[in-house]
């Protein structure tokens, strides 16, 4: 299985903060990366797919980076509706796995 | 705009069968592009993808869950639905039906989560 980390497990900030999530692969996955925003008692978004690539009607403040081991999801600027909790998933392997999450709340 | 809807019931009983529905409406289930697939989240824990079918029938599942799921389609109802043998307290979570795009292989729409307890 190809397991998947992330940091922070969970992070304080407000609003207009630049925000960052990492997350590692312990082996190459290309860019077979996707993130994930869940909030509780909600279907889970997609924001990015192919590690870089925003999904349809995702606001253009969500970033992602990497390819390989390592990626990244950057939140430019923190609005009121990012609080929530976010999942990298890896589908280079037909094992889907995922990152334990970050949770992003309130400072 | 592609919604999905889980439908089962709540409580289970140990060793008895997990059965779920997921209902796709805005979308067809019998498009080539797509395959319509289950993941989990046991409670405080994180997420587990289960397994996914395309409209003609393949299918794919989690090595550890192999055993005891099955999936199916029902392309009349635009459905598919989920079943799980032989549950133990471990399978009590809250089950997803997703889509995923056969490109880069992503979950482009989920549903809002059916949570599925398994207690005498």
């Amino acid at each position: 299985d190809i397991q998947m980390t992330q940091s922070p497990s969970s992070l304080s900030a407000s609003v207009g903060d630049r925000v960052a999530i990492t997350c590692r692969a312990n082996q190459s996955i290309d860019i077979y990366l996707n993130w994930y925003q869940h909030k509780p008692g909600r279907a889970p978004q997609l924001l990015i797919y192919a590690a870089s690539t925003l999904h349809s009607g995702v606001p253009s403040r969500f970033r992602g980076s990497g390819s390989g081991t390592d990626f990244s999801l950057t939140i430019s600027s923190l609005q009121p509706d990012d609080f929530a909790t976010y999942y990298c998933q890896q589908s280079y392997r037909t094992l889907f796995t995922f990152g334990p999450g970050t949770k992003v709340h309130v400072k | 705009q592609v919604q999905l809807e889980e439908s089962g019931p709540g409580l289970v009983k140990p060793s008895q069968t997990l059965s779920l529905t997921c209902t796709v409406s805005g979308g067809s289930i019998s498009s080539a592009d797509h395959f319509w697939g289950w993941v989990r989240q046991p409670p405080g824990k994180g997420l587990e993808w289960i397994g996914y079918i395309n409209f003609r029938g393949s299918t794919f599942y989690n090595p550890t869950l192999k055993s005891r799921v099955a999936t199916s389609v029902d392309t009349t109802k635009n459905q598919f639905s989920l079943t799980l043998a032989s549950v133990t307290a471990a399978d009590t979570a809250v089950y997803f039906c997703v889509r995923s795009v056969t490109t880069y292989r992503r979950f482009d729409y989920w549903g809002q989560g059916i949570l599925v307890t398994v207690s005498s």
